[in-house]
């Protein structure tokens, strides 16, 4: 069965240093995987997304995901934090044969920034 | 703002009871998704329609029902209610197919 596992329930980094987040996922043929971030009282946003090609992923608010197939994952970094991206981060890959509304969520990690 | 409305934002009933939660879909989008948030399951797939018909199903409890109207608009129904029925309930939309999915910011369901 797909699945995607977020290892670090809770990060806490300093404003200014780099962030990765963990996403690892479970799927039999090539996966199509996002992140989407979470801030609180709001819907998700969508920060990118992998279908195939490069596997250096640009995403929106300096965002940039690298997928690894030899490691089944799909790590998001940024390589300088800001008290805004405080929020809670989710990794999601496609379900099966679904539309890219159709989704398998991690658990998510939330993401606290000092100042 | 996504595009996406769902209405109301809050919502406080009482167990056994019955509730409609209500997602406008972007201006021409043609599919709706909806999702349950909670602290113990985190986010889970229940549902998707598309042009009025069901065209998905994951883990939506019997107890719940969804459909889509003429306009695109969808509602979803929460009946005999629970107190672990109590998330955070989101729609997406999408055109359909392969394209990007919106979501709203939710409605906060609290059974009390």
């Amino acid at each position: 069965a797909q699945s995607v596992t977020q290892p670090d329930i809770h990060i806490t980094v300093s404003e200014g240093a780099s962030l990765e987040l963990r996403c690892n996922y479970s799927y039999g043929a090539t996966p199509y995987l996002f992140w989407y971030v979470q801030s609180p009282g709001q819907g998700l946003q969508l920060l990118l997304k992998y279908f195939s090609g490069d596997t250096l992923v640009q995403g929106i608010k300096g965002f940039e995901a690298e997928f690894k197939r030899s490691q089944s994952s799909f790590n998001l970094r940024k390589p300088s934090v800001h008290w805004s991206d405080a929020a809670e981060y989710f990794c999601a890959v496609l379900n099966y044969g679904g539309s890219q509304g159709n989704l398998i969520f991690g658990k998510g990690t939330k993401l606290s920034v000092k100042p | 703002d996504s595009g996406v409305t769902q209405t109301p934002k809050h919502l406080i009933t009482a167990t056994g009871q019955r509730v409609t939660l209500r997602c406008s879909p972007r201006s021409g989008d043609l599919s709706v998704y909806w999702y349950q948030q909670s602290l113990d399951q985190g986010l889970q797939f229940l549902i998707q329609y598309y042009n009025g018909e069901e065209r998905a199903k994951g883990n939506i409890l019997e107890r719940f029902s969804a459909q889509q109207f003429p306009d695109l608009h969808s509602e979803l129904n929460l009946s005999s209610l629970e107190l672990g029925d109590s998330a955070l309930y989101f729609c997406a939309s999408s055109t359909g197919g392969r394209t990007e999915a919106f979501f709203g910011q939710g409605t906060r369901l609290t059974v009390v």
